[in-house]
């Protein structure tokens, strides 16, 4: 099983992007999605829980959702502040093992 | 505020042992959540390694990523509110930031514990 991120997205300020995160098994599917932005040089930070849920202090520009076999994160407003390398997790119950995705580098352009 | 610093020596020989502690504060380990270990390779990705359910009603079970399992042991010293990682036989394929994590509920009524606190991670490079 793995999760599959696109490597890069690229936006201009201001506006919106998304990440995707896609599981050819049933871990998605089954299973909440939590996403992580991490800045360069620092640790990775949670974004959305839960697949959709916000931990305090993230702003309403980060959304998350789910259908079947994927997710999606969503970034409105972008800000060169935003650009990151963003990741999407699960557990694999099969294995009991945390999954994550292979990461997705966002430049605002 | 939950609060995770990793120490350890950040150069490890090839075939011996790389050791870290994470100590924890602001919270006490026993007492729920799962405790453990993340790693990610010079520009690469995110590798989950091990967890420990820090909870006696959970058995304190500890989860392994099943492609490092024959060399990670995982240990905890509740006195001190800290836990321990040992990878054996280590290559440069290990060399790696090391993050320190807590898998739990960042607010009320969670269906999922995420990752809601990381230490800031150690750089550990195996050369020799």
């Amino acid at each position: 099983s793995g999760l599959t991120q696109p490597p890069s997205v690229s936006a201009a300020p201001g506006q919106k992007v998304t990440i995707s995160c896609s599981d050819s098994s049933s871990d998605i599917e089954n299973h909440f999605v939590s996403w992580y932005q991490q800045l360069p040089g620092t640790a990775p930070k949670l974004l959305i829980y839960d697949d959709n849920k916000r931990p305090s202090g993230i702003p309403d520009r980060f959304s998350g959702s789910r259908s079947g076999t994927s997710a999606t994160l969503g970034i409105t407003g972008l800000q060169t502040g935003d650009e990151a390398d963003y990741y999407c997790a699960t557990w694999d119950i099969s294995l009991s093992s945390g999954l994550f995705g292979g990461g997705t580098k966002l430049t605002v352009l | 505020q939950v609060q995770l610093q990793e120490s350890g020596p950040g150069l490890v020989k090839p075939s011996e042992t790389l050791s870290l502690t994470c100590a924890v504060s602001g919270y006490s380990i026993t007492t729920l959540y799962y405790w453990g270990w993340v790693r990610q390779p010079p520009g690469g990705g995110l590798e989950w390694i091990v967890e420990w359910a820090g909870n006696k009603y959970w058995n304190e079970t500890t989860n392994y990523n099943s492609s490092l399992k024959s060399r990670v042991t995982m240990s905890v010293d509740r006195s001190k509110n800290q836990f321990s990682l040992k990878l054996t036989s280590v290559t440069a394929a290990d060399t790696a930031v090391y993050f320190c994590v807590r898998r739990g509920c960042p607010s009320i009524g969670c269906r999922a514990y995420p990752f809601d606190f990381w230490g800031r991670g150690i750089p550990v490079t195996v050369s020799s």
